[in-house]
């Protein structure tokens, strides 16, 4: 079965600083894997999305993700948080249609 | 394009009572899901379906919830009787492609609220 892993249920930044969210992922067969973002009172939306072409993945509003198999990993990174991008991310794994996520990252970005 | 749509956004109902919540995919979507998400905790797959049939319902407690997607295009998920545990949010999703590549496309969720 597949799974995701999400090191750090809460991560706190400064405004500006860098952005790092931690993604493990275990799947049986190449994964396609994707980062989600949801605010307060809203479904998901997603990010980016990572389906075996370049490992460097560019998103939306500045973030990216790079697959690294040999870590088994697809972090997100954004070179300087802004005060928008508290939420809750959320990564997946996708197998056969059907969809991992794992338990979160809450961001909180300090003024 | 329209995206997900969801309702009743929010429902506060007492336990053993029975609620129903309403999904209607983005047009052309064959594929919908189910998804329960507990405060603090990722979305939990309940049900997915492509077109009006069923390909995973295996965390769905059928002794309680039940949904259907009898046309292939809206759907609705019930509870009966209603559990304290139960509260949680109700995520549709839907997706137009068939395969592992296939983007979720979120509505905004029901919130229930179980008393």
């Amino acid at each position: 079965a597949q799974s995701v892993t999400q090191l750090g249920s809460h991560v706190s930044v400064s405004e500006g600083a860098l952005v790092l969210l931690r993604c493990n992922y275990s799947s049986s067969v190449p994964p396609y894997l994707f980062w989600y973002v949801q605010y307060p009172n809203q479904g998901l939306q997603l990010l980016l999305k990572y389906t075996s072409a370049a490992t460097l993945v560019k998103g939306i509003n500045g973030f990216e993700a790079e697959f690294k198999k040999s870590e088994t990993s697809f972090h997100l990174t954004k070179p300087s948080a802004h005060m928008r991008d508290a939420a809750e991310y959320f990564c997946a794994v996708s197998d056969k249609n059907q969809f991992y996520f794992g338990t979160g990252t809450s961001l909180t970005v300090i003024p | 394009e329209a995206g997900v749509a969801q309702s009743p956004r929010y429902k506060i109902i007492e336990k053993r009572q029975s609620v129903a919540f309403w999904c209607n995919p983005i047009s052309g979507h064959a594929t919908l899901y189910w998804y329960q998400q507990i405060l603090g905790q990722g979305p939990k797959l309940l049900i997915q379906f492509q077109n009006n049939g069923v390909v995973d319902d295996s965390q769905l407690p059928k002794d309680r919830f039940s949904a259907e997607r009898l046309k292939g295009v809206d759907s609705t998920l019930k509870i009966q009787p209603a559990k304290l545990e139960d509260s949680a949010v109700y995520l549709c999703a839907s997706s137009l492609v068939d395969g592992r590549a296939g983007e979720l496309f979120f509505g905004e969720g029901s919130r229930l609220t179980v008393l």
